[in-house]
């Protein structure tokens, strides 16, 4: 499967734990975003990368959450002392950007469904 | 500040008919337009996308027409089926598509057999 995968599916934590989020874009893509789906609304966007360079990052982003993608390969999204507010569905894209004015579709992995107890 | 606006959370047709699903936005910087499909405990799927540049796009039952000084957009699905039930979202993007999504709240499609 040459999709968007991102590991694990669902994670239940305590207020206060930290948790970590992996995703692993579409081989021969050079950008990957993460977004935030909560209940009832559409995803909203959290950050991005351009191979290993975070170019943006939203002001939903905490300080609490901390995003790399070393190598300009797989991305990790991490989220630090947990709060139940951070209960969501943490989705994933990637993109070949290219040189085209347009066409630059985002592919989205499963999510990662995560509940803060 | 709600850039992309689905006003209709859900819609119901019959199988065969058409299904029109709506979609407006408030920045005039958009200039990339996006349908994903999403069904439960799944990520979006994209569907169909249009540039500024065009006012149609057509793949095969999906349309997506595009109204720049409307500020409107919306999908067509003919015929529809049963497949097709599940929520649509449009999404908005500067600089062709290459920066972030803007996403609407999303429309619930049923298509009744």
């Amino acid at each position: 499967d040459t999709g968007v995968s991102q590991n694990p599916r669902h994670k239940i934590t305590k207020r206060g734990q930290n948790v970590t989020f992996r995703c692993d874009p579409i081989s021969e893509h050079n950008r990957l975003y993460w977004y935030r789906q909560t209940l009832g609304q559409g995803p909203e966007f959290l950050t991005y990368f351009q191979n290993e360079a975070q170019l943006e990052k939203s002001r939903l982003l905490s300080d609490r959450f901390s995003a790399e993608r070393p190598k300009g390969s797989f991305s990790t999204l991490e989220i630090q002392r947990t709060e139940q507010g951070d209960s969501a569905m943490y989705l994933c894209a990637s993109s070949l950007a290219s040189l085209a004015r347009w066409g630059d579709e985002q592919f989205f992995g499963p999510g990662t469904r995560l509940t803060v107890l | 500040d709600q850039q992309v606006k689905q006003n209709s959370p859900s819609l119901s047709v019959q199988e065969g008919r058409i299904s029109i699903l709506n979609c407006d936005y408030t920045n005039s910087m958009f200039d990339y337009f996006l349908w994903y499909k999403k069904y439960p405990a799944e990520g979006p799927t994209f569907l169909i996308s249009i540039s500024s540049i065009k006012d149609k796009n057509e793949d095969g039952r999906f349309t997506v027409f595009l109204n720049k000084s409307a500020k409107h957009l919306s999908l067509h699905i003919v015929p529809s089926q049963p497949g097709d039930s599940a929520v649509y979202f449009c999404a908005a993007s500067a600089q062709g598509g290459s920066e972030k999504l803007v996403f609407g709240k999303g429309t619930k499609l049923t298509v009744n057999p």
